[in-house]
């Protein structure tokens, strides 16, 4: 198993421009999630979910859209880029509550 | 409101010296609780969880944490700690049934040798 993935590992963009940050598991987790890590302020949660076709707000959801058309899948997509989405995103996906998230090896993102 | 709290933002001990990485949270739910470690550019790695039953839990690297449901504490613990443990630490809270975690700000572990 691969586990979880993400693509890209590095992305620069300027401001405005949008792109989509990718992430697929291979473990057949209905749950997954995407969060940003920021010095100092640990990992906020952007965008859950509970399953293919249902998705929810996190923490810090603004900027940001998802969907969750296959179990597998959930991209993260930013829809017109800020400098202050400059972050290190990660994915997670996990097969119940309490048991557990796996992590993915992050997309690190700089807006300029 | 929910939070996490690890009052520690850095601690330096020494290779073969016993660790204790605090955390404290604040949930209204019967909470469960998780400890990650993150190397350097890399992604963050499960090193235990308390979801219920005991409350002193094991996980790998020879890690352990105590739930302490009186003090709101889910503190991690190592007798000896190894060079390679030096890492940033997280906890985590959740609660319910949608997996959604809120993590702590982190402990970075220095270990001189």
């Amino acid at each position: 198993n691969a586990g979880v993935t993400q693509t890209p590992k590095f992305q620069v963009l300027k401001t405005g421009q949008s792109m989509t940050l990718q992430c697929a598991q291979d473990m057949n987790h209905e749950y997954m999630s995407w969060y940003r890590q920021d010095p100092g302020m640990g990992l906020r949660l952007i965008h859950y979910s509970v399953g293919a076709g249902i998705t929810d707000q996190g923490e810090v959801p603004n900027g940001y859209n998802v969907s969750r058309s296959t179990t597998e899948d959930f991209p993260l997509r930013l829809l017109s880029a800020a400098p202050s989405q400059t972050s290190v995103y990660f994915c997670a996906s996990s097969y119940a509550p309490g048991q557990g998230q796996y992590f993915g090896p992050g997309t690190r993102l700089t807006v300029t | 409101a929910q939070s996490v709290t690890q009052p520690d933002i850095h601690i330096t001990v020494s290779e073969g010296a016993s660790l204790e990485l605090r955390c404290n949270y604040s949930y209204g739910a019967t909470p469960y609780l998780f400890w990650y470690v993150q190397s350097p550019g890399q992604g963050l790695q499960l090193l235990l969880k308390y979801f219920s039953g005991d409350t002193l839990v094991q996980g790998i690297k020879g890690f352990e944490a105590e739930f302490k449901r009186s003090q709101s504490s889910f503190n991690l613990r190592k007798p000896s700690v190894h060079w390679s443990d030096a890492a940033e630490y997280f906890c985590a809270v959740g609660a319910g049934n949608t997996d959604k975690l809120i993590f702590g700000t982190g402990t970075r572990l220095q270990v001189f040798p």
